[in-house]
Order: structure tokens, then C-alpha cells, then sequence
């Protein structure tokens, strides 16, 4: 049973676009989220995250929007650049405890191409 | 600062075979974490350790362990390789501060690990 779900394998926008990809999540008690860009034989680079306490957390061209009700998250990339072609993973993890575990649980993950 | 660094890049066994993952995490991060990620997948958490304490285990059997040492780098082990067991072997570390703190894990290049 997947928890954290990608739906769109693949995504194809212009340069100098709006890039948004998608995750949507089943479990509940997920609190804080993280998107991370993965480029290939290179580890997962983090980009950025939200709690459930906010609805939107902006980094430069990166904004993350959070629809607790709908359990529904997006990552918004504006302008979309050459260099952010990549593989990008929405994860998830409950709220952290201070003594359990805080693993991640990942989509599958959503192919970005920026096209010229 | 160096990031979390991982040994070795690739590795090639056999069924049945045994081997040992390393990982040193960025200076400061108490918290070490270990996934699979095979093609196709998002990372899969496989353990958490925290103060050389496993805190979280994934859904993966016994012929995975791993251990963490008094300098926070970590180690995992698999025995008995499965042909399944082929995959990228990714390791994150993070700070880990008080409960309610969300620090995101940083990870590492990975083992890229091939069962013949």
C-alpha cells in the first residue's frame, strides 16, 4: 500500500514556465513533508519542506503548497530552468517524537524535463 | 563542509554472498539512516540509528543489520544476497534535535549494489 503517491511519471514544461508537480498521501499522521531533486548516479538532493502547521513555504524559485484536508501537496517552479531536469521525490514522515524513528516514506518519484 | 560520504561507490557480488555498506555523516549529525532504492522506486527506509540506538526499522528481513559507531558513522550489513537485493543503497544523516524539531535528512551518493 503505497502512502505517498506520484502519479505523473513524467512532466515536460518550457523553459522559463510554471514546472508543478504533484504528490498526494494517505497516511493521517504524516507531519512534515520534503521534496528532494535527484539527478542520475548522484544521492537525492534536498530542496524543500513544510509542516503541517503552514499551507506554503517559499524558497527562491521554489514554493511548496500543503492541503492537509485533501492530503495533497505541490511543488511550484517558477521560472523553470535547463539545470532542473531531474527525478523529483515527495517523502513524509510522521511527527517527530524525539526518541522514534523519523524515516522518510517516498513516491516513486516524477521525471521533470525542461525543454529548451 | 564535506557531506555524507559513502563506501563503496559500486560493488558486484553473488547470491548467497555477504556485504558491508559504509557511511560517515556530515560533522554534527547525531542521526543516521539507511534506504534501498531500487529502479523505478522511490527510496525505501530500511534503518534508523541515533546515539549508536537502532530508533527505526523498516520492513525488511532479518538478513539486514546495521550498527552505528561512537563516531555516528554507520555500517550495513546484508546476508545471504538475493538477486532482489540489487539496488542503490542510500544513507542520510540529519542533526536530530528536540521532539517537535523537523530537520530534513541530507544523503549521500549511495552504493550502487549488482547481484549476480
Amino acid at each position: 500500500d503505497q502512502q505517498v503517491k506520484q502519479n505523473s511519471p513524467s512532466l515536460s514544461v518550457q523553459e522559463g514556465r510554471i514546472s508543478i508537480l504533484n504528490c498526494d498521501y494517505t497516511n493521517s499522521m504524516f507531519d512534515y513533508f520534503l521534496w528532494y531533486k535527484k539527478y542520475p548516479a548522484e544521492g537525492p538532493t534536498f530542496l524543500i519542506s513544510i509542516s503541517s502547521i503552514k499551507d506554503k513555504n517559499e524558497d527562491g524559485r521554489f514554493t511548496v503548497f500543503l492541503n492537509k484536508s485533501a492530503k495533497h501537496l505541490s511543488l511550484h517552479i517558477v521560472p523553470s530552468q535547463p539545470g532542473d531536469s531531474a527525478v523529483y521525490f515527495c517523502a513524509a514522515r510522521p511527527e517527530y517524537s524525539g526518541g522514534g524513528a523519523d524515516g522518510l516514506t517516498f513516491g516513486k518519484g516524477t521525471h521533470l524535463i525542461i525543454q529548451p | 563542509d564535506a557531506g555524507v560520504t559513502q563506501s563503496p561507490t559500486h560493488l558486484i557480488k553473488t547470491r548467497g554472498q555477504h556485504v558491508t555498506l559504509r557511511c560517515s555523516p556530515i560533522s554534527g549529525h547525531k542521526s543516521v539512516s539507511w534506504y534501498q532504492q531500487v529502479l523505478g522506486q522511490g527510496p525505501q527506509f530500511i534503518f534508523q540509528y541515533y546515539e549508536k540506538e537502532e530508533r527505526g526499522r523498516g520492513n525488511f528481513p532479518d538478513r539486514f543489520s546495521a550498527r552505528q559507531f561512537p563516531n555516528y558513522s554507520s555500517e550495513l550489513n546484508v546476508n545471504a544476497l538475493l538477486l532482489g537485493d540489487s539496488a542503490l543503497y542510500l544513507c542520510a544523516s540529519n542533526p536530530r534535535g528536540s521532539a517537535g524539531s523537523n530537520q530534513p535528512q541530507h544523503f549521500g551518493d549511495g552504493t550502487r549494489l549488482s547481484i549476480l
